[in-house]
């Protein structure tokens, strides 16, 4: 079955510092990763998505992710920390499950809580 | 619709009542998700529906919860006796195709269910 890992549960930054989110996941094939983000009160949205190809992936907002295979990881970076970015992030993995039969579910990491101070 | 709606934005009910949960999904998309996000818990998937295929309720915590899809479109999540553990923020998701797996979802707002 697969899974994600968010090892850090809450993380905080200070404004215009790096950021770098850590997300290890266990799937049997190649997996699709992706990052979302959640801010208070709203639901997920989209930062970037990982299918194949190039290993560093751009989003919106300034964020990239690099996929480590050999790691199992994808974590998410950003250079320059906003107070805007505050919010919760989270790691999925989709692709084909057990039987290849079906594509439809992403599955979830518990998400890190970014606060960004001033 | 341009987004994912989901009603009532928050839900405060009595245990052992029953509740319904609105989901709308972008039109045309044939996907639709259910997921239910407790505090610390991450997301817990719910139930999938695809198109006129037979949903993937493997997610579904107890024979209390229940969902329909009419149409192909709105879903209704149905919580019956609710109990205090029920209480979550209940997100929808939905996709263009069977593959949100592949592609990601779209999410709505979701519905806070608070059971005192």
């Amino acid at each position: 079955a697969q899974s994600v890992t968010q090892p850090d549960i809450h993380i905080t930054v200070s404004e215009g510092a790096s950021l770098e989110l850590r997300c290890n996941y266990s799937y049997g094939a190649t997996p699709y990763l992706f990052w979302y983000v959640q801010s208070p009160g709203q639901g997920l949205q989209l930062l970037l998505k990982y299918f194949s190809g190039d290993t560093l992936v751009q989003g919106i907002k300034g964020f990239e992710a690099e996929f480590k295979r050999s790691q199992s990881s994808f974590n998410l970076r950003k250079p320059s920390v906003h107070w805007s970015d505050a919010a919760e992030y989270f790691c999925a993995v989709g692709g084909p499950d057990a039987g290849g039969t079906s594509y439809g579910k992403l599955t979830f990491g518990q998400g890190t809580i970014l606060t960004v101070h001033p | 619709g341009a987004g994912v709606s989901q009603s009532p934005s928050n839900k405060v009910t009595e245990k052992g009542k029953d509740v319904e949960l609105r989901c709308d999904p972008i039109s045309g998309h044939t996907a639709l998700y259910w997921y239910r996000q407790s505090l610390g818990q991450g997301l817990e998937f719910l139930i999938y529906f695809q198109g006129n295929s037979a949903p993937d309720k493997s997610g579904l915590p107890s024979d209390r919860f229940s969902a329909e899809r009419t149409g192909g479109s709105v879903s209704t999540l149905t919580i019956q006796r609710t109990q205090q553990e029920d209480s979550a923020v209940y997100l929808c998701a939905s996709s263009p195709s069977s593959a949100g797996g592949i592609y990601g979802y779209t999410f709505g707002s979701g519905t806070r269910l608070t059971v005192v």
